[in-house]
């Protein structure tokens, strides 16, 4: 059975301080794909990024930054400079691969930055 | 930009109602997906559908149906909605082609069982 851990419920920062929201996943397929998927206030998911198992190279994008570590099951998420836009619930997701809408959510981070 | 429309964004409804959530696409997605989203929960798939007419069940299919009768369109309906469906449902669509692509949501239509 596939889990994915967001252990972090609430996360709270002042604007332009770095935030990192933590994602652990279990799995027994070496196959896999990861994401991460921002939900603001409108309620509109979207996506963010997609890692697949075999890739564990860091990607960055603008402020937003992410640490694929298989050793550890943890694809993380780094942003760098947090603005009030970032507010939102993130979700880390998983999935085997065949079909990205079956993967499997995290219980998702809500982070809220103050200005 | 794939446009994933959901008809309402609130609903309210008693006890044992019928209800219908609607859902289209406009980019000719072959996948197509109804989730709820409830605290400390997460998402949760409810069913998913890969063509027109073809649907199979998710996680937590109890209580709900499901009708694809045409591409762009993906329906979720309570038989007889109970107050413990009261949740956010969260429609999306994805390409089959691309098997790991990732998915385009609707902004979500809460429903209140009374």
């Amino acid at each position: 059975a596939q889990k994915v851990t967001q252990a972090q419920t609430e996360i709270s920062v002042v604007e332009k301080e770095d935030v990192t929201l933590d994602c652990v996943y279990e799995t027994r397929d070496t196959t896999y794909y990861l994401f991460w998927y921002k939900q603001p206030p409108s309620g509109e998911l979207v996506f963010l990024i997609r890692r697949n198992s075999f890739d564990e190279q860091n990607e960055i994008s603008g402020r937003y930054s992410w640490n694929f570590q298989k050793s550890t099951s943890s694809f993380n998420f780094t942003i760098t400079a947090s603005q009030v836009v970032d507010s939102a619930v993130y979700f880390c997701a998983l999935s085997k691969g065949t079909n990205a809408g079956k993967s499997t959510f995290g219980d998702g981070t809500t982070l809220t930055v103050k200005p | 930009d794939v446009k994933v429309t959901q008809s309402s964004r609130y609903l309210v409804k008693r006890t044992g109602e019928k209800v219908f959530l609607e859902c289209v696409q406009d980019m000719d997605h072959e996948n197509m997906f109804w989730y709820r989203q409830d605290p400390g929960l997460g998402l949760r798939l409810i069913y998913f559908s890969y063509d027109v007419k073809m649907k199979e069940k998710g996680d937590i299919p109890e209580g709900y149906s499901v009708s694809r009768e045409k591409k762009e369109r993906f329906s979720l309906i309570l038989e007889s909605a109970s107050t413990n469906q009261t949740s956010m449902y969260l429609c999306a669509s994805s390409l089959i082609a691309e098997i790991t692509g990732e998915l385009f949501f609707g902004e979500g239509s809460r429903l209140t069982v009374l």
